[in-house]
């Protein structure tokens, strides 16, 4: 089954204590994203990635690293992880960027982190 | 990057068509719009994209002016099941670039 999947759906951190989410898909997708989503401000793009060891920042970068060494992962780094990096946070992969517009996105499950 | 403004919320009933605009004034010549639907607790879903003037397809219908400043997402005969957030989207196709969302609109349906 076509899918992508984060791990874990669910996390409780502390302050200052680094963690990395998961980002892995199966449909050998070029393109992948990470997102997150606060009430009031929909969704937001965090990092990007075009392609293996290519990256870029999004919106709201700050905080946040990310790696693509592989095109199948692209996972998503807190170092060092702060209250108001409490949020929910999806992953989005899609095949490619063409010349008929971007490719419908997939998305992952998401994964829901609270830094206390 | 052009940002999009959307309605925060609509209410409609079961079986109305409901017509969802999206502000989009800064749009660039290579930017697609592009609709996505979301369910609480889940990742958004595509629904359709374009470029100019009529899209449709087994869901909903795109409508994009002239000049292109604005889009009009229609869902034809809504249900109960389609009550969600639906977000429009901006992207660029001369290459990758960064995406970005609007705020979405939480359309409910009832009975």
């Amino acid at each position: 089954e076509a899918q992508v999947t984060q791990n874990p759906r669910y996390l409780i951190t502390v302050t200052g204590k680094k963690l990395t989410v998961t980002c892995s898909q199966n449909m050998n997708h070029e393109y992948m994203s990470w997102y997150r989503q606060d009430p009031g401000l929909g969704l937001r793009q965090i990092y990007y990635s075009m392609n293996v060891e290519v990256t870029d920042k999004g919106d709201v970068p700050e905080g946040y690293k990310v790696s693509r060494k592989e095109k199948r992962n692209f996972p998503l780094i807190l170092e060092s992880p702060s209250p108001n990096q409490t949020s929910l946070y999806f992953c989005a992969s899609s095949l490619r960027w063409g010349r008929e517009g971007p490719y419908e996105q997939y998305f992952g499950p998401g994964t829901r982190l609270t830094v206390t | 990057l052009a940002k999009t403004t959307q309605p925060i919320s609509m209410d409609s009933y079961e079986g109305q068509e409901v017509n969802i605009t999206c502000s989009h004034n800064n749009i660039a010549t290579n930017d697609y719009i592009t609709w996505y639907q979301q369910f609480p607790s889940q990742g958004p879903r595509f629904i359709i994209q374009g470029y100019k003037t009529k899209v449709t397809n087994e869901v909903a219908s795109l409508f994009i002016p002239a000049d292109r400043k604005s889009s009009t997402l229609s869902l034809p005969r809504v249900s109960l099941s389609d009550t969600a957030v639906y977000y429009c989207l901006v992207g660029d196709i001369g290459g990758y670039n960064k995406l970005i969302f609007g705020a979405g609109t939480r359309l409910a349906v009832h009975p």
